[in-house]
C-alpha cells in the first residue's frame, strides 16, 4: 500500500530564508508527483508535476526534485516570502493521487 | 479560462439526510475526480469520472456515488449522512486523455458540515 509522508510537518521561518520541504513515498511505482499549495479554508493550487521519468522541476522560486528509486522529492523555495505561508502537499499518483499530510509554512516578516 | 467551479461553498445537514454536491471542470476537461478531506484522515480519494464513466474508485462505502454528464459537469451524493461525513469535499479536473500524466487542477471545494 502506498504512503506518503512529509517531514517537517511544521515550519516557522523569518522572512528571506531558503527552504526544503520534503516528501518520502513507500512505492516506487507512480505516473508523476505534484506539490500543491493550500491556504486555509480553500482548495489546492498546483504548483509542480514531475513525470516519472524526470528529475527536477522549476517555476520561479519554486524547485522540485524526484528521486524515484528512493522514493523522495523536495520542494526548494528560494528567498522567502510572508506570501508564502500555506500547507505545502505533496501527491503521487498511481491511479489516484494519493497526498501526504502536508508542512503548514508560516513566514513572518 | 475560468477555473473548477463548486456549487455550493458551504452546506450545513443534519444526520440521515442526503446531499448532493456539484462540480464544473475546467472548458474542455473530462476527466473529475472528488477528494474528501478532514483533520483526522487527511486528503482521500473518492472515485473518478471520465466521458460519464467511474473510472476509478476510493475505499468509501456505498453511500458515496456520483456521476458525470455529457458536459463532464459532475455531481456527487452522499445518503445517510453521518457526523463523520463532515469535511471538505474537492473537486479536480484534468484533460484525462493522458490520464497518468495530467496535472489535477482542483476546486475551492464544499465545506459539509453534518450536525
Amino acid at each position: 500500500k502506498q504512503e506518503v509522508t512529509q517531514i517537517p510537518a511544521a515550519l516557522s521561518v523569518p522572512e528571506g530564508e531558503n527552504l526544503v520541504l520534503n516528501c518520502s513515498f513507500t512505492d516506487s511505482a507512480i505516473y508523476n508527483l505534484q506539490w500543491f499549495r493550500q491556504d486555509p479554508g480553500k482548495g489546492l493550487t498546483s504548483l509542480l508535476l514531475i513525470q516519472s521519468s524526470q528529475r527536477e522541476q522549476t517555476s520561479g522560486r519554486l524547485n522540485a526534485s524526484l528521486d524515484k528509486s528512493s522514493g523522495r522529492s523536495t520542494l526548494y523555495i528560494a528567498a522567502s516570502q510572508p506570501g508564502d505561508s500555506a500547507t505545502y502537499l505533496c501527491a503521487v499518483n498511481t491511479d489516484k493521487l494519493i497526498f501526504g499530510t502536508g508542512t503548514r509554512l508560516q513566514v513572518f516578516p | 479560462k475560468a477555473g473548477v467551479t463548486q456549487t455550493p461553498r458551504y452546506l450545513i445537514k443534519t444526520r440521515g439526510q442526503q446531499v448532493t454536491l456539484s462540480c464544473s471542470p475546467i472548458s474542455g476537461h473530462r476527466s473529475v475526480s472528488w477528494y474528501q478531506q478532514t483533520p483526522g484522515q487527511g486528503l482521500q480519494f473518492l472515485f473518478e469520472y471520465f466521458s460519464e464513466t467511474q473510472r476509478n474508485k476510493g475505499n468509501f462505502p456505498g453511500r458515496f456515488s456520483g456521476r458525470q454528464f455529457s458536459n463532464s459537469r459532475s455531481e456527487m451524493n452522499v445518503s445517510t449522512l453521518e457526523l463523520g461525513d463532515s469535511a471538505l469535499y474537492l473537486c479536480a479536473s484534468s484533460t484525462g486523455t493522458g490520464f497518468r500524466g495530467d496535472t489535477q487542477y482542483f476546486g475551492p471545494g464544499t465545506r459539509l458540515t453534518v450536525l
